[in-house]
C-alpha cells in the first residue's frame, strides 16, 4: 500500500525556475528518502533525511521535513531540462527491514 | 562496481503462463528487495531478502507470487499462472545491510505485460 500523498502530480516549468514537490506520509518513520526515475524504469538515489533532522542540502536539492505535520518537501533550484523526470518520496519505518514505502510521485517537465 | 541487472528487460506472456524474473544485486549487498511499479503509480514493496532468508513477505499480493535467493546473491522472483492485473514493472534493488538509514540501490526493472 502506498504511504501517502505527493503533490502536485505532475509540473511544468521553464528552465531555470525552482521546482517544489511535497510528499505526507501517515505513519512515524526512520527516515524518508527522494528518488529520481527517469523513462519509468530503474530508481537513482537522491538525498535522505532521518526523523531528527529538519533540512538537508545536495547540490541544487534541498529537502526538508515536518514531522509534527507528517510532511516533507523537495526543492530544486535552477532547474535544468534534465531535470526532468518522475521523483518519488518513500519512507522507512520503525521496522527493521528499511522496505521503502513510495508515494505516488510528481511528474516533473522542464521546459529549455 | 557493476549495479544492480535485472533480467529479462521485458517479458510478454500470455494470461496464465509462469514467468521468472531474475534480479543480480551488488556484490557484498545482504538485503535484497522487489517492488512491483503499476502504469503511473509509485512503487509497492513485494518482498525482502537478509542473506537467503525472507523476513518480510507481508507485500506478496497472492499465492501465485513467490521469491528465492541464493548463494546471499542472486534472486528469482516467479509468477505462476499469470494474470493482466501482474502487468507492471518489477524493480529488484539491494543494500549493503538492509537496516532503515541505508540507499537502496535498483536495477533497471522488468517490464512485464500479460496479455
Amino acid at each position: 500500500s502506498q504511504q501517502g500523498e505527493e503533490d502536485p502530480q505532475a509540473l511544468s516549468i521553464q528552465e531555470g525556475e525552482n521546482a517544489t514537490m511535497n510528499c505526507s506520509y501517515k505513519t512515524s518513520i526512520n527516515n524518508l528518502q527522494w528518488y529520481r526515475q527517469n523513462s519509468g524504469r530503474g530508481l537513482v538515489h537522491l538525498i535522505l533525511i532521518r526523523s531528527n533532522e529538519r533540512e538537508k542540502h545536495s547540490g541544487r536539492l534541498r529537502v526538508t521535513l515536518d514531522t509534527s505535520k507528517k510532511s516533507s518537501s523537495l526543492l530544486i533550484t535552477a532547474s535544468r531540462a534534465a531535470d526532468t523526470a518522475s521523483y518519488f518520496c518513500a519512507t522507512v519505518g520503525s521496522s527493521n527491514t528499511g522496505k521503502l514505502i513510495f508515494g505516488q510521485g510528481t511528474t516533473l517537465q522542464v521546459k529549455p | 562496481g557493476a549495479g544492480v541487472s535485472q533480467s529479462p528487460s521485458n517479458k510478454v506472456t500470455e494470461k496464465g503462463k509462469d514467468v521468472e524474473l531474475r534480479c543480480d544485486p551488488i556484490s557484498g549487498h545482504t538485503a535484497l528487495y522487489w517492488y512491483r511499479q503499476r502504469l503511473g503509480q509509485g512503487l509497492e514493496f513485494l518482498i525482502y531478502f537478509q542473506g537467503n532468508s525472507a523476513p518480510d513477505k507481508s507485500g506478496l499480493p497472492s499465492d501465485r507470487f513467490s521469491a528465492e535467493r541464493t548463494g546471499e546473491s542472486v534472486s528469482t522472483l516467479t509468477i505462476q499462472r499469470t494474470q493482466q492485473e501482474d502487468s507492471a514493472v518489477y524493480l529488484c534493488a539491494s543494500s549493503p545491510q538492509g537496516a532503515g538509514g541505508e540507499t537502496q540501490y535498483f536495477g533497471p526493472g522488468t517490464r512485464l505485460l500479460v496479455l
